[in-house]
Order: structure tokens, then C-alpha cells, then sequence
């Protein structure tokens, strides 16, 4: 049983345009969630996060937008450059990040950014 | 920022030998490191917690006589796996928690492969 999901295994973008990242959770106790960049044969690195207090949170070309009602969560990069290529993780924990919870991962989804 | 170095990035080992993995936190104290498994296409499942000083959480299904767990320093955790099989072979990847701000932080990930 998946905890959270990434319904599209892959994205394509055009360059300059606004990629949107979806990510659907299931269990309620989750409160703290993570969007991790993939490339190949390398370890997730870490991109931006929200707390469940929150609905927005932004960092440059990143905003995740948190909808608890729905416990859905997006990432949106905009404007779109072809270094955005990667797999994209959506993760989550149950302890508003302050403890010693480990994630609990997506299945990611492979964002392709066209020229 | 914090940094999380893994080694080796990369073995080969045959049936039945036994490989050991490291995960060292660079530039802070780590009490608790995570190790997660990625098989392909494929999410990054957690494995086991590592906590200094004691036993290793295991998640379900997860053999810990197969997948042995020391965390003997605040900087060092290590996974062996005993025993190997070629359905061990996958790419495992540990993790941190920064104590600042929260943030997990990855190693580069160990890609393991029996022959």
C-alpha cells in the first residue's frame, strides 16, 4: 500500500514554461513533506519543503503548494530550464521534521524540459 | 551545508560474500541515520534507522541478520550485507538529519551489484 504517490511517471515541458509536480498522500499523520531532484546513480538532493501548517512555500524558481484537505501537494518550477531534467521525489514524514522519522518516498516522476 | 559522504559509489561482489557500505556525516553529528534501498524504476524504500549507540530500527520485511547495522560514532553508520545474492544487488542510499534546520541530507548512494 503506497503512502504516497506520484501518478505520472514522466513530464515533458517545454523550456520556459511552468512545470507542475503532483504528489497524492494517504496517510494523515504525515505533516512534514520534501521534494528531492534525482539524477541517475546519485543520491536525491534536496529541493524545498512545507509543513502542514502551511500552504505555500517558496524558494526562487520552486513553490510547493499543500492542500491537506485533498492530502495533495504540488511543485511548481517555473520559469523551466533543461538543467531541471531529473526524476523529482515527492516524500513525506510524520514528524513536522523535528524527529527521527525516515521518509516515506514517491515513486518520483522523470520531468523532461524540451528546448 | 551539511554533507553526507557515502563509499564505495559502486561494487561488484559475488554470490555469498559479504559487502560492507559507509555513511559518514562530514560536518555535523549525526545521532540518526537512515538507509533506503532503490530497485529500479522504483522508489527509495526505507530500510532500517541507524541510532549511535544502539540496535538499528528495521522496517518490515526488511532481514536484519542480512542487513547488519553499526553506528559506533556520531559520524559513522555502516551497512554490511552478509551473504549477498544477486536480488541484493540494487542501489542503497543512506541518510542524515542535520540538526539545524532540520534538513535530511543524502549520501551519493552505493550501487551493489552480485554475480
Amino acid at each position: 500500500d503506497q503512502q504516497v504517490k506520484q501518478n505520472s511517471p514522466s513530464l515533458s515541458v517545454q523550456e520556459g514554461r511552468i512545470s507542475i509536480l503532483n504528489c497524492d498522500y494517504t496517510n494523515s499523520m504525515f505533516d512534514y513533506f520534501l521534494w528531492y531532484k534525482k539524477y541517475p546513480a546519485e543520491g536525491p538532493t534536496f529541493l524545498i519543503s512545507i509543513s502542514s501548517i502551511k500552504d505555500k512555500n517558496e524558494d526562487g524558481r520552486f513553490t510547493v503548494f499543500l492542500n491537506k484537505s485533498a492530502k495533495h501537494l504540488s511543485l511548481h518550477i517555473v520559469p523551466s530550464q533543461p538543467g531541471d531534467s531529473a526524476v523529482y521525489f515527492c516524500a513525506a514524514s510524520g514528524y513536522s521534521g523535528g524527529g527521527a522519522d525516515g521518509l516515506t518516498f514517491g515513486k518520483g516522476t522523470h520531468l523532461i524540459i524540451q528546448p | 551545508g551539511a554533507v553526507v559522504s557515502q563509499h564505495p559509489s559502486r561494487v561488484i561482489c559475488k554470490s555469498g560474500t559479504s559487502v560492507k557500505i559507509e555513511c559518514r556525516s562530514l560536518d555535523f553529528q549525526a545521532t540518526t541515520m537512515f538507509w533506503y534501498r532503490q530497485f529500479p524504476k522504483q522508489s527509495l524504500m526505507l530500510m532500517a534507522t541507524s541510532n549511535e549507540g544502539s540496535k538499528a530500527t528495521y522496517e518490515q520485511g526488511v532481514e536484519k541478520d542480512k542487513f547488519l547495522i553499526n553506528h559506533a560514532s556520531l559520524t559513522l553508520s555502516t551497512l554490511t550485507v552478509t551473504s549477498a545474492h544477486p536480488e541484493d544487488s540494487s542501489f542503497y542510499i543512506c541518510s542524515a538529519r542535520a540538526p539545524l534546520n532540520y534538513g535530511y541530507t543524502f549520501g551519493s548512494g552505493t550501487r551493489l551489484t552480485v554475480v
